[in-house]
């Protein structure tokens, strides 16, 4: 079974552009949850997306936001980006929704100059 | 709000030695509990879940954690670390029956010398 996969993987923007990332979760996966990993912060839940209805949403502002495909593909949207968005963007899924175990990818590397 | 504390933040071991990484976490309530691990370069794996059942649970590499429900605590242990163990753990929680997401604490960077 092939991995969740997540494109592209290093990402190189200015202040006040926008990024798309993209993850594909688990053959059979239905949901996706999306995390902000930086050092000496941990990985910190942006949004869950189930049947692509959004599920749950962290603490960030509304610059941060998602959506999810039919086929359960899911995108991440950063509008505005600022040089404190740059960090690890983690994609996980898994076969149910809510706290079960999640798969992760291998993580987008984004870099705000 | 739910939180978990991972006290630790940076451990060096010697090859052989015995580790146990805290964990507390802050919700009175049903949880859903894990450990993850990421290895330099790797992808961010499960180490153990637990759910519930037995509260000593055992996972990949010869790591267990138990969970002490009275502590709020699911401490992550290995009897005698190698040098491949080296790696960020991440302890996370699922507050069952509240909003579902699973909170991840900071994390601990594990340096083992050969």
């Amino acid at each position: 079974k092939a991995g969740v996969t997540q494109t592209p993987r290093y990402l190189i923007k200015t202040r006040g552009q926008q990024v798309t990332l993209s993850c594909s979760p688990i053959s059979g996966h239905r949901s996706v949850s999306w995390y902000q990993q930086t050092p000496g912060q941990g990985l910190q839940f942006l949004f869950e997306y189930f049947s692509e209805t959004q599920r749950n949403k962290g603490n960030f502002p509304g610059r941060f936001s998602g959506r999810q495909f039919s086929n359960s593909r899911s995108e991440m949207n950063v509008s505005t980006l600022e040089l404190g968005d740059s960090a690890l963007y983690l994609c996980a899924s898994s076969f149910l929704a809510g706290g079960n175990e999640q798969f992760f990818g291998p993580g987008t590397r984004l870099t705000v100059l | 709000a739910q939180s978990v504390s991972q006290h630790n933040h940076h451990v060096i071991l010697s090859e052989a030695a015995s580790l146990e990484l805290g964990c507390n976490y802050s919700y009175g309530g049903t949880v859903n509990l894990f450990w993850y691990v990421q290895y330099p370069g790797q992808h961010l794996q499960l180490l153990l879940k637990y759910f519930s059942g037995d509260p000593l649970v055992k996972g990949i590499k010869g790591f267990e954690a138990e969970f002490i429900k009275s502590k709020f605590s699911f401490n992550l242990r290995k009897p005698s670390v190698q040098w491949s163990d080296t790696a960020e753990y991440f302890c996370a929680v699922n507050a069952r029956g509240r909003d579902d997401k699973i909170i991840f604490g900071k994390g601990t960077r594990l340096h083992i010398l050969p």
